[in-house]
């Protein structure tokens, strides 16, 4: 079993600001990944966030932003840019800490508002 | 990354067996096939993986036939709190997972 802890829960932000939201992973892992839920939608992929390169980025979505960090194996940041009421959401991080085909572990999101 | 088709909705009583079956027409040799659970308010939960034939664990059973291209998840005798959508997924080795629709059970008492 795995604990990702994201933060923050949820907020409130106004359009044209920018918001950080941090993913904490309970043991090393080589990947991380950034997902976007929309209200009563399905999950997807935002990004990869790889420890020491760049995130590598799903169609639609591009590093301005959705600037991603990965300063070691067990962090990672997504911040969204300049903020517009379509950005409201629920974001989740995810890792497979036991390797390729294995089980993934999400975070519990952040839900995000834009007003 | 392979599609997968599942249907949108089912409706089931507590104490049936609900079976969600989801089409992989596309699906690769290297493919495994995974449901996940969410709940609303939370991330994705992982049922049951498998590649060929059939897996079983504590909470699903999965079925996959011989030529791969759909799986059957299977939740015996479900109960209310098995009320959730429930997200067939193929490939994503890395953990990159391309989710589908997903199909909202609604477990009635």
């Amino acid at each position: 079993s795995a604990v990702i802890s994201q933060k923050p829960s949820r907020d409130i932000c106004q359009r044209g600001t920018s918001l950080t939201i941090q993913c904490q992973v309970d043991s090393q892992v080589t990947m991380m990944f950034w997902y976007r839920q929309q209200p009563g939608q399905s999950l997807t992929l935002i990004a990869t966030a790889n420890q020491g390169s760049e995130a590598t980025y799903e169609s639609g979505f591009v590093i301005d932003k959705f600037p991603i960090s990965r300063p070691n194996l067990t962090f990672s940041t997504l911040t969204v840019s300049n903020m517009s009421p379509e950005d409201s959401s629920i974001y989740l991080c995810s890792a497979c800490p036991q390797g390729p085909n294995t089980e993934a572990f999400f975070g519990q999101g952040t839900r995000l508002t834009v007003v | 990354l392979a599609k997968t088709t599942q249907p949108i909705s089912m409706d089931s009583y507590e104490g049936q067996e609900v079976n969600i079956t989801c089409s992989h027409n596309n699906i690769a040799t290297n493919d495994y096939i995974t449901w996940y659970q969410q709940f609303p308010s939370q991330g994705p939960r992982f049922i049951i993986q498998g590649y060929k034939t059939k897996v079983t664990n504590e909470v699903a059973s999965l079925f996959i036939p011989a030529d791969r291209k759909s799986s059957t998840l299977s939740l015996p005798r479900v109960s209310l709190s098995d009320t959730a959508v429930y997200y067939c997924l193929v490939g994503g080795s890395q953990g990159n997972l391309i989710f589908g629709k997903g199909t909202k059970l609604s477990v009635k008492p």
